[in-house]
């Protein structure tokens, strides 16, 4: 498949867990990666090979994957996390990188 | 301290053509993949190609293909995006972005990314 898909949009209130799916049978071939967008920015990478957290990158920022569905989870949100989320992985059959649809975070 | 330039930008005609230019420093580009992502006004991001870190071997998406075109010179540090038989579907901002494993495949993340260049196609 060409695809991942991803929720259009989560809210949750500081300080509670959110978490952003995405889903594709790519996921489960291929490494998932997380990037966060906020208006204005380029994308920051917070999560690679599915579980793996950058320097710089806040512990409440973790990765997990099951099957054909990868999860980003962040524990104890704060308004500065607000913002979008994309998904990206690989189709190996066509060799093309793949990004989701992207996430809208809302902090209410 | 890694960094990623992107220039070239700008306003351009349908049907014409336009070469952008990423300029990076703190990478060797004998080491490390570069890509191409793109992102249209108010949408999501959109790969567009990748020259893997031998400078030789090139991926692009099947949106791209056969009109959109990367290169590399290592001696000036820069990576090329030469977009070619332009649309207004193409107008976007093109960013450039390291590749997060070294001497690596096309299917790799993106670490360290520019801040974009805009292309505006539009008669």
């Amino acid at each position: 498949s060409h695809e991942v898909t991803q929720p259009p949009s989560v809210s949750v209130s500081p300080g509670q867990t959110a978490r952003i799916t995405c889903s594709g049978d790519s996921v489960s071939k291929q490494y998932a990666y997380w990037y966060q967008q906020k208006p204005g920015q380029a994308p920051v990478l917070v999560i690679y090979k599915d579980r793996e957290r950058p320097s710089g990158i806040p512990e409440r920022f973790s990765g997990s994957g099951s099957g054909t569905t990868v999860t980003l989870t962040i524990t104890g949100v704060q308004a500065e996390d607000e913002a979008v989320y994309y998904c990206q992985s690989a189709d190996s059959t066509s060799t093309y990188v793949i990004f989701g649809g992207g996430t809208k975070l809302t902090v209410l | 301290q890694v960094q990623l330039l992107e220039s070239g930008g700008g306003v351009v005609q349908p049907g014409r053509s336009l070469r952008l230019s990423c300029a990076v420093s703190g990478i060797t580009l004998s080491r490390y993949g570069i890509h191409w992502v793109r992102q249209a006004p108010g949408k999501g991001l959109e790969w567009v190609g990748v020259v893997l870190y031998d400078g030789e071997i090139k991926y692009s998406a099947a949106s791209v293909k056969g009109r959109f075109a990367i290169s590399r010179d290592e001696s000036k540090n820069t990576v090329f995006l030469q977009l070619n038989s332009l649309t207004t579907e193409d107008t976007a901002v093109y960013y450039c972005g390291r590749g997060d494993t070294p001497i690596s495949g096309w299917n790799t993340g993106v670490d360290w990314w520019g801040q974009g260049t805009l292309v505006t196609v539009s008669s």
